[in-house]
């Protein structure tokens, strides 16, 4: 079982929707926690770091469980520049990456 | 400011030949890394460094070795190619926020290697 889970997707939505990623790790010694976007064969970028109240960075919402060991993305009115793998990263020392979740947004 | 560049783009090899990729950050970053990324898997950690002249194993670190001899360098060298190295590898850097743990990673935009 890898140490950080995602749903592979793809993931096909019409513009305009919402859209939401969970992702599991099996460490309960992680630290902290984020999400990183990758566009088609360029780097990955971190996109927002993971709390555990919740946090918000415009369209985008992240969720943290550490009880249930759950971190969630959430993607309000989707853009067709949302199109990428979204990445869940867990660190306990070193970063642990989770093999991603790609999203597919369509005219 | 650069950030962090990788040299070379992209590259192919025959089996058994050696080859040396290197990542330079300017960024004054302690923390560097080299990653792998192949299908279906994430990113792998291969090796990386908590400052100059230091390097540790990752979770992948078999047929590889780095060396990192200025702050700002991060080479990784393959002595042998094999064809299960054909894969992208990404260099990171990060600041040390306390003790062991690292602020966010930066990554260069990635070498793309094929051993035949």
């Amino acid at each position: 079982r890898k140490e950080v889970e995602q749903d592979p997707g793809p993931f096909n939505v019409p513009e305009g929707a919402t859209v939401a990623f969970n992702c599991t790790y099996s460490n309960s010694a992680s630290q902290s926690f984020f999400w990183y976007r990758q566009d088609c064969r360029k780097e990955p970028k971190l996109l927002m770091s993971v709390y555990s109240s919740g946090n918000e960075d415009g369209r985008f919402t992240a969720q943290l469980n550490r009880a249930s060991q759950y971190i969630s993305l959430l993607i309000r009115d989707s853009k067709l520049s949302d199109s990428a793998t979204y990445l869940c990263v867990v660190n306990r020392g070193k970063l642990i990456f989770g093999q991603g979740t790609e999203l597919s947004v369509k005219p | 400011n650069a950030g962090v560049t990788q040299t070379p783009k992209f590259r192919v090899l025959k089996t058994g030949q050696s080859m040396t990729l290197l990542c330079a950050q300017d960024m004054n970053h302690e923390y560097m890394y080299w990653y792998r990324q192949d299908p279906g898997m994430g990113l792998r950690l291969i090796h990386y460094s908590v400052g100059e002249g230091t390097t540790a194993k990752g979770e992948v670190p078999d047929g590889y070795n780095v060396s990192r001899l200025k702050k700002q360098n991060f080479l990784l060298g393959l002595e042998s190619a094999a064809p299960s190295q054909t894969s992208v590898y990404f260099c990171a850097s990060s600041f040390l926020l306390r003790d062991w743990d690292t602020d966010t990673q930066y990554f260069g935009p990635g070498t793309r290697l094929t051993v035949l």
